[in-house]
């Protein structure tokens, strides 16, 4: 059974605080992203990474950054946390593809930023 | 611009229900990808379909069916006969085509079925 795991399903930090958020998938695939959902935006896209220490900017890649040197294994870190980046975070991996292969998601993170 | 609108923020049905979710997209792209997933109370993501922009088939699954009409960039979800394990917010996705990009969600619909 596929599988992407995240390092915790909830997290409080205080403003200011550097956070990790790891994920973790056993689909050896090559494509791994990273979203936040908020109510009435949907998800948006912060991060991706097609390959082992390959990333790219997403759609509000700000105050993010991300790590990648295992293939299985995608990092998103808030260098400094503040209350504005309180959200559901959500992992994904995929297939390698032009947008075209579905996206396998995390259970999430919830982050509380006090 | 990409874009994915689901309009219906919030639908609530009665068991037994059928009820359809709406989603329109934009996209100047003739190759592309559409994409439904359900997230229930748990959290996470389920995939539910895709379809490619040359396949207007429409598709069913069980009470599940989708409707692609291209003509009017609309990639409509309909739930048969619904039942409370239906109660889910369910995401509509556009794929982006380029080299590797994500999807683009609609802000999603809030179904609640009730007994």
């Amino acid at each position: 059974d596929v599988k992407v795991t995240q390092s915790s399903r909830y997290l409080v930090k205080r403003t200011g605080e550097k956070v990790f958020l790891e994920c973790v998938q056993d689909m050896d695939h090559e494509n791994m992203f990273w979203y936040r959902q908020d109510p009435g935006l949907g998800l948006r896209l912060i991060y991706f990474s097609y390959d082992v220490k390959m990333k790219e900017k997403g759609d509000i890649p700000e105050g993010y950054s991300v790590s990648r040197e295992k293939k299985e294994r995608f990092s998103l870190i808030l260098e400094s946390a503040s209350t504005n980046q309180t959200s559901m975070y959500l992992c994904a991996s995929s297939l390698p593809g032009l947008g075209v292969n579905e996206q396998f998601f995390g259970p999430g993170t919830r982050l509380t930023v006090l | 611009a990409q874009k994915v609108t689901q309009a219906q923020t919030e639908i609530s049905v009665v068991e037994k229900e059928d009820v359809t979710l709406d989603c329109v997209y934009e996209t100047r792209d003739t190759t592309y990808y559409l994409f439904w997933y359900k997230q229930p109370p748990s959290g996470e993501l389920v995939f539910l379909i895709r379809r490619n922009s040359f396949d207007e088939q429409n598709e069913i699954s069980g009470r599940y069916s989708w409707n692609f009409q291209k003509s009017t960039s609309s990639f409509n979800f309909t739930i048969t006969a619904s039942q409370v394990v239906d109660s889910a917010v369910y995401f509509c996705a556009l794929s982006r085509i380029q080299a590797g990009t994500a999807l683009i969600f609609g802000k999603g619909t809030t179904l609640s079925v009730s007994s």
